[in-house]
């Protein structure tokens, strides 16, 4: 089984400001790990996904994320935040044997404030 | 380019009474996911369908809750005699069913029991 930690419920930050989304992971197989964003009353997008290859994964807004193995985490970052950046952010994971569900971490509410 | 759909968007129903939630995936997808989000938590998995099959449905609890995905129409998401404890959003995402897809999510059903 797996579990996801996402270890900040709320993260403000100021316009303009670097920001990092701490995400942290346990699981007993190999997975592949994704970040979706979900705005308010709507679903989620995916922002970006780590499936293998280069440890650095990059979405088209700015934010990029690391898998770091040995330390289980995949935590999201962008060097300059927009007042359109204002959301909820949901790490996830999902085993790499089959077509599994995703299991997610409670999510971070990040307020870009002006 | 339709993305997947859900309907209705808000639902709202008494002690007692049956909910069903519908979804359409995406042209082309054939694998359903049915999550649920409750106040201040994450995603959590119901249960994966294909066309016609129950793939997974640990996440489903045993009473009151059924889903389908028949070889014509949505998936639907049934709830027989709804309980307070029932009120969240209700998600469904669709993939291709590949390891590692991407699953695309609707904008939600949120269930509201008076």
């Amino acid at each position: 089984a797996q579990s996801v930690t996402q270890l900040d419920s709320q993260v403000p930050v100021f316009e303009e400001a670097p920001v990092e989304l701490r995400c942290n992971y346990s699981s007993s197989v190999s997975v592949y790990l994704f970040w979706y964003v979900q705005y308010p009353n709507q679903g989620l997008q995916l922002l970006l996904k780590y499936l293998s290859g280069s440890t650095l994964v990059e979405s088209i807004n700015g934010f990029e994320a690391e898998f770091n193995k040995s330390q289980t985490s995949f935590h999201l970052r962008k060097p300059s935040v927009h007042i359109s950046d204002t959301a909820e952010y949901f790490c996830a994971v999902s085993e790499r044997s089959g077509n599994t569900p995703l299991v997610f971490g409670k999510g971070t509410r990040l307020s870009v404030i002006a | 380019n339709a993305g997947v759909m859900q309907n209705p968007r808000h639902l709202v129903r008494r002690r007692g009474q049956e909910a069903r939630l519908r979804c359409s995936p995406m042209k082309g997808h054939s694998h359903v996911y049915w999550y649920r989000q409750l106040p201040e938590e994450g995603l959590k998995f119901m249960v994966y369908l294909q066309k016609e099959n129950i793939i997974d449905e640990s996440g489903m609890p045993k009473e009151r809750f059924s889903a389908e995905f028949p070889k014509e129409g949505p998936s639907i998401l049934r709830i027989q005699q709804v309980v307070r404890g029932d009120s969240a959003a209700y998600f469904c995402a669709s993939s291709q069913g590949l390891a590692g897809s991407t699953q695309y999510f609707g904008p939600g059903t949120r269930l509201t029991v008076l």
